[in-house]
């Protein structure tokens, strides 16, 4: 059973550090794998998408990795802002079909001013 | 552009009384639809996902159902709220081999 975990599960940092969250999966066969951005009491927004022949994909001031051999994803921020503070979640993707997301719980981070 | 609905916002209901949430997507044709559902301190749990029309996968056995009468509509339903039931409520889809959208969520407190 596909299994995701992120590290850590809060992370708190000033303004304009440089950090990276990490996710790791517990089964190599993915389809893809995605990052998303929630805010207190919202749905989720898509920050990028990794399909499994991909190896990084980037939008901004994110970037995400993907080493599919080793289940292991980051996502890198550079020069975090406040308006950066949300939760941050992973989730894989098994296969094209109905099959849905796997989701980890998430890591909060917290940009301070 | 490909949009996803989802409503009510909030819902507060009495234990015992029905449920009915109601999700639709425009902009796609024949997505793959889900409901997922966030507890306090917990992870999204998947409880149904469709592939079309009156085709309904439970991923967690419980108080709730799932139907699809339209293409790009899905609808949460329970006869008999439980405590249990309360949570943050999300509808998403895919299409193909692109991202997974979601709504703004359903916030349910059951009392």
């Amino acid at each position: 059973k596909q299994e995701v975990t992120q590290i850590p599960a809060a992370l708190s940092v000033p303004e304009g550090e440089n950090l990276v969250l990490n996710c790791s999966f517990t089964d190599s066969a993915i389809y893809n794998l995605q990052w998303f951005r929630q805010d207190p009491g919202k749905g989720l927004t898509s920050l990028l998408l990794i399909q499994s022949s991909q190896r990084e994909q980037t939008s901004g001031r994110l970037n995400a990795s993907l080493d599919k051999s080793s289940g292991r994803s980051t996502l890198y921020i550079a020069a975090s802002q406040p308006g950066d503070s949300a939760t941050y979640l992973c989730a894989v993707r098994l296969n094209q079909a109905g099959t849905a997301l796997i989701f980890g719980k998430g890591t909060t981070l917290s940009v301070s001013s | 552009s490909q949009t996803i609905h989802q409503w009510p916002a909030t819902l507060v209901q009495p234990v015992g009384s029905p449920l009915s949430l109601e999700c639709t997507v425009e902009g796609t044709s024949n997505p793959n639809l889900y409901w997922y559902r966030q507890a306090a301190g917990r992870g999204l749990q998947l409880l149904f996902y469709s592939v079309g029309i009156g085709q309904i996968s439970s991923e967690v056995p419980q108080n709730l159902s799932a139907s699809r009468p339209q293409d790009r509509q899905f609808i949460l339903s329970s006869k008999k709220l439980l405590l249990s039931d309360s949570g943050f409520y999300l509808c998403a889809w895919i299409t193909g081999n692109t991202e997974a959208f979601f709504g703004q969520g359903t916030r349910l407190t059951v009392v």
